[in-house]
């Protein structure tokens, strides 16, 4: 079945560090990728998405792109804030049409980062 | 926009007791979905609706739990009776079911229920 693999934090950085967070997927199909975000207290939101084999999905100086020789899809950052403080979720949704069955998300177990001023 | 609308924010209850979550998803997405998070399991799918129609509930853990989706825009999680194991941050989350291009599913801000 499909799967999201993200590497295990927690992670802490200072202020504007550079930022990576690693995921690989296996997927029968051919996926969509995403990056969720969790704030403390909160649900997840979506920070950033790719559908297609080099495509690369970016917000708010995240970036991450959509490798499908090596099934990853990074998350990265230049310059990290406090504020960027949450846990980052790597998920995939399979598509019919590429011979998934729905469109569930599955997800990968999540990375806590704390940023210091 | 209003976005997904889950109730109760907060639950205490007592083990044995019913529980029912709620949620309203976004006006016009046709697919729903219940999540469980907890620390030891991360996200997990428990059901999934497309169309008011349930699609896969091969994650809902056990007969406890049951889901309904009456009408686009309801859909309800209940868990009877419930258990201290079952303590978790509820999440329902929905999306616009289409062909290409993948799909972004949207979350509640989720039910934090807590079994004593």
């Amino acid at each position: 079945g499909d799967s999201v693999t993200q590497m295990e934090g927690p992670v802490t950085l200072s202020e504007e560090a550079f930022l990576t967070i690693n995921c690989t997927y296996t997927a029968t199909g051919y996926p969509s990728l995403f990056w969720y975000v969790q704030y403390p207290g909160e649900g997840l939101q979506l920070l950033l998405k790719a559908t297609k084999a080099d495509d690369k999905g970016s917000n708010k100086g995240f970036e991450a792109t959509y490798r499908k020789e090596t099934t990853s899809f990074h998350l990265e950052k230049g310059s990290v804030q406090v504020s960027d403080s949450a846990v980052y979720f790597c998920a995939l949704s399979d598509r019919p049409d590429s011979g998934g069955s729905n469109y569930k998300l599955t997800f990968g177990k999540g990375t806590l980062l704390t940023v210091n001023p | 926009d209003a976005g997904v609308i889950q109730s109760p924010r907060h639950e205490v209850t007592e083990m044995g007791q019913e529980v029912t979550l709620r949620c309203k998803p976004i006006s016009g997405h046709n697919s729903l979905f219940w999540y469980r998070q907890t620390m030891m399991r991360g996200l997990e799918l428990l059901i999934y609706f497309n169309n008011n129609v349930p699609i896969d509930d091969s994650g809902m853990p056990e007969d406890r739990f049951s889901a309904k989706m009456p009408n686009a825009s309801f859909s309800t999680l209940k868990i009877q009776p419930s258990e201290p194991r079952d303590s978790a941050v509820y999440f329902c989350a929905s999306s616009i079911r289409r062909g290409l291009g993948g799909n972004t599913i949207y979350f509640g801000e989720g039910s934090w229920l807590t079994v004593v």
